[in-house]
């Protein structure tokens, strides 16, 4: 079955640090989304991209925070200068539309020290 | 403000019996509801998905629930497994820009022997 794939798996970083997590989604999907969860929380919407564009964006999503997909098959979430409460479980889904069942990667764990 | 929430916080239930857990939810406009099992440190998995128009949708022992107008639905485990320990999120999509989803907080489920 298609899988969403989500490096790395853990990523500890200093404060003030960026990084990049990377996704690929399944193929022959349309609709991108970055979501988070910190420890003990609820899972939270940070962004959603189809076309090669944000479609929406939550709060969460300030300035700090970007989307690309530089190729055809990578989906980035860059997190420029990081904060203590960066630190969550990043999660990665793609779907082939917007009332189609959503596929989640299996996080990447961000922990800013 | 949009709000999924979801009873009980938790469940202790023994190998071999049936469960149900409750969502209610206040997200308007709606377009479909979503369960998701998690299990810990892992990315949601999709259990069922139902549009407003459907009362009702199974996936092996899950079958979900849903009443559009008292904005309830339910998702009910039979015959549960030891597999089944983990936590089961009631998610609805809020129709507007990005179909962006709306997760509950859980119900964490523990079978045991």
């Amino acid at each position: 079955e298609p899988e969403v794939t989500q490096t790395p798996s853990h990523q500890v970083t200093q404060m003030g640090q960026e990084v990049i997590l990377r996704c690929v989604p399944i193929s022959n999907h349309l609709y991108f989304y970055w979501y988070r969860q910190i420890l003990g929380q609820k899972v939270e919407f940070l962004v959603s991209f189809y076309n090669n564009e944000i479609s929406e964006k939550s709060e969460i999503f300030d300035d700090q925070f970007s989307v690309e997909r530089p190729d055809g098959s990578n989906f980035t979430l860059k997190i420029r200068s990081t904060k203590l409460e960066d630190s969550a479980m990043y999660f990665c889904a793609s779907s082939p539309g917007s009332n189609y069942g959503y596929t989640f990667g299996s996080g990447t764990r961000l922990t800013v020290v | 403000k949009n709000q999924v929430e979801q009873s009980p916080q938790s469940l202790i239930i023994l190998e071999g019996k049936n469960c149900t857990l409750q969502c209610n939810y206040t997200v308007s406009p709606f377009s479909n509801l979503r369960w998701y099992k998690q299990d810990t440190g892992r990315g949601p998995v999709s259990l069922t998905i139902m549009t407003f128009s459907e009362n009702t949708k199974s996936n092996g022992r899950y079958t979900a629930t849903l009443d559009a107008d008292t904005k309830q639905s339910s998702l009910h485990i039979t015959a549960s497994q030891l597999s089944d320990s983990a936590s089961y999120i009631c998610v609805v999509t809020f129709t507007g820009g990005g179909n962006k989803l709306t997760f509950g907080t859980g119900t964490q489920l523990k079978v045991e022997l």
